[in-house]
């Protein structure tokens, strides 16, 4: 079947930290992978995206690639910003999927000054 | 590429209470359409679905429904809320890209 596993959260960081998120999946075929941002009260916004293996999505300063080796889609920031903190989901979706969306469970980034 | 439109942006209703949440779409035709609710603190559960006009899919048994009038909305019903029904609504629409577009969402708070 088709999942995404995100590491659990919270996670708090210091301004100019580094960040990993981690996600994994399970899919057949071959999926387009997706890093959703959520800031709080706010609808979800699509930070990037991957469509095949070893692509890298980017946006904003974050970064994802596709490893399909691994089956992960790990989001990574060098260096994150108060303005960073939100809920963030991994999610994939395939013709293989049929009409639905497979989201992780959210993960919580919280960043201090 | 779309945009979701939702409203309101909140609601509070008491126990037992009917409800209507609308959802329109703009920029494409013929998308699939969802709703989800996220429950504090929680990740996304996967409502209804649509395929087009009058085609809907439940995922969950609950008090809850869901109609395609048109092809660009997307309505949330329910007869009579309960407390469990609290939550933030999204309604979320995908074409061809398989990339979701959501809206602004809508706080439901059951009282």
């Amino acid at each position: 079947g088709n999942s995404v596993t995100q590491m659990e959260g919270p996670v708090t960081l210091s301004e100019e930290a580094f960040l990993t998120i981690n996600c994994t999946y399970t899919a057949t075929g071959y999926p387009s992978l997706f890093w959703y941002v959520q800031y709080p009260g706010e609808g979800l916004q699509l930070l990037l995206k991957a469509t095949k293996a070893d692509d890298k999505g980017s946006n904003k300063g974050f970064e994802a690639t596709y490893r399909k080796e691994t089956t992960s889609f790990h989001l990574e920031k060098g260096s994150v910003q108060v303005s960073d903190s939100a809920v963030y989901f991994c999610a994939l979706s395939s013709e293989n999927t049929g009409n639905q969306f497979y989201f992780g469970t959210g993960t919580s980034l919280t960043v201090i000054p | 590429s779309q945009t979701i439109h939702q409203w309101p942006a909140t609601l509070v209703q008491p126990v037992g209470s009917p409800l209507s949440l609308e959802c329109t779409v703009e920029g494409t035709s013929n998308p699939n359409l969802y709703w989800y609710r996220q429950a504090a603190g929680r990740g996304l559960q996967l409502l209804f679905y649509s395929v087009g006009i009058g085609q809907i899919s439940s995922e969950v048994p609950q008090n809850l429904s869901a109609s395609r009038p048109q092809d660009r909305q997307f309505i949330l019903s329910s007869k009579k809320l309960l407390l469990s029904d609290s939550g933030f609504y999204l309604c979320a629409g995908r074409d061809f890209s398989y990339e979701q577009y959501f809206g602004p969402g809508t706080r439901l708070t059951v009282t």
